[in-house]
C-alpha cells in the first residue's frame, strides 16, 4: 500500500459527535488526498494538502475539514458527524511514475481505506 | 456532466472470457490515462497507464486510447475469477508535478469459474 496506513480501519458513531480520522505516510511525498467512496458517486475528492499547512477543497467538503502539521500526516475531521457521512473514506498520496520526460506524470497511491458508519 | 464518464455495470463474464472495460470523456486536454483495480475493501491499485493516444501492452491486459473519439478502453483476455474487482479510469492533463486526476465511477467485474 505504498507506505500509507489509516486509523481507525472501522469506526461506528453517533449523529452530532466528531470524529478525526487519520492518514500516515513514509514516503515523504508532498501531496496528499482525502476521498470518499459511496455507491453510484465513485471517488469524491474530499480535501488535498500540497505541502505542511497547505490545503484545499475538492468536490465535496462541505461538513469536513483537514489539518496537516506534519509531511506524513494528514487528518480529517467531522466536525459534527451526520448519517450522510457514512461511507469509506481513502487517503492517497501522489507520486511521479519516474518515466522520462513528457511521459512521465504523477500518479495516486492510496490507503487501505476507513469504514466509517454513523448511525 | 461529469467529464468522465464510465458505465457501472455490473459485469459478469464467464472465466477465459476476453473483457472490455471502457470510459469516454469530454475534456481534449487529458494526455495521461491510467486504469486502477479495486478489489472488495481495498483500495485502489494503479493497474495500467499510457500517455496520449495508442495500445500499450501488460501480459492479459491492454490499455487503448483514442484521443479522436475521447475513448479509452481496457481489454483483459483470458479473464480469471482473480480479476473479479471494480475497475476505475482516471486521466489527468499534466504531466509530472501535477497531482490532479479525475475518475470515472468504476466498472464492477465479475469472473465466473
Amino acid at each position: 500500500d505504498a507506505g500509507i496506513t489509516q486509523s481507525p480501519r472501522h469506526k461506528v458513531t453517533e449523529t452530532g459527535t466528531p470524529v478525526t480520522l487519520r492518514c500516515h505516510q513514509t514516503e515523504n511525498h508532498r501531496y496528499m488526498y482525502w476521498y470518499r467512496q459511496d455507491p453510484g458517486h465513485g471517488l469524491r475528492l474530499i480535501h488535498y494538502s500540497y505541502g505542511v499547512k497547505d490545503t484545499d477543497k475538492g468536490e465535496v467538503s462541505d461538513g469536513y475539514s483537514v489539518s496537516r502539521s506534519k509531511t506524513e500526516d494528514f487528518l480529517l475531521t467531522l466536525e459534527s458527524a451526520t448519517s450522510s457521512q457514512t461511507s469509506v473514506y481513502f487517503c492517497a498520496i501522489s507520486d511521479s511514475l519516474g518515466l522520462a520526460g513528457a511521459y512521465d506524470t504523477d500518479t495516486q497511491y492510496f490507503g487501505p481505506g476507513t469504514r466509517l458508519t454513523v448511525l | 456532466q461529469k467529464e468522465v464518464e464510465q458505465d457501472p455495470g455490473p459485469l459478469s463474464v464467464p472465466e477465459g472470457a476476453i473483457v472490455s472495460l471502457n470510459c469516454t470523456y469530454s475534456n481534449s486536454a487529458f494526455q495521461y490515462f491510467m486504469w486502477y483495480r479495486q478489489y472488495s475493501r481495498k483500495g485502489p491499485e494503479l493497474l495500467m497507464y499510457t500517455y496520449s493516444s495508442g495500445n500499450k501492452e501488460d501480459g492479459r491486459f491492454t490499455a487503448q486510447v483514442d484521443k479522436s473519439s475521447k475513448y479509452i478502453s481496457l481489454f483483459i483476455r483470458d479473464s480469471q475469477p482473480s480479476d473479479s474487482a471494480t475497475y476505475l479510469c482516471a486521466m489527468s492533463i499534466s504531466g509530472a508535478g501535477s497531482y490532479q486526476l479525475n475518475f470515472g465511477k468504476g466498472t464492477k467485474l465479475s469472473v465466473i469459474p
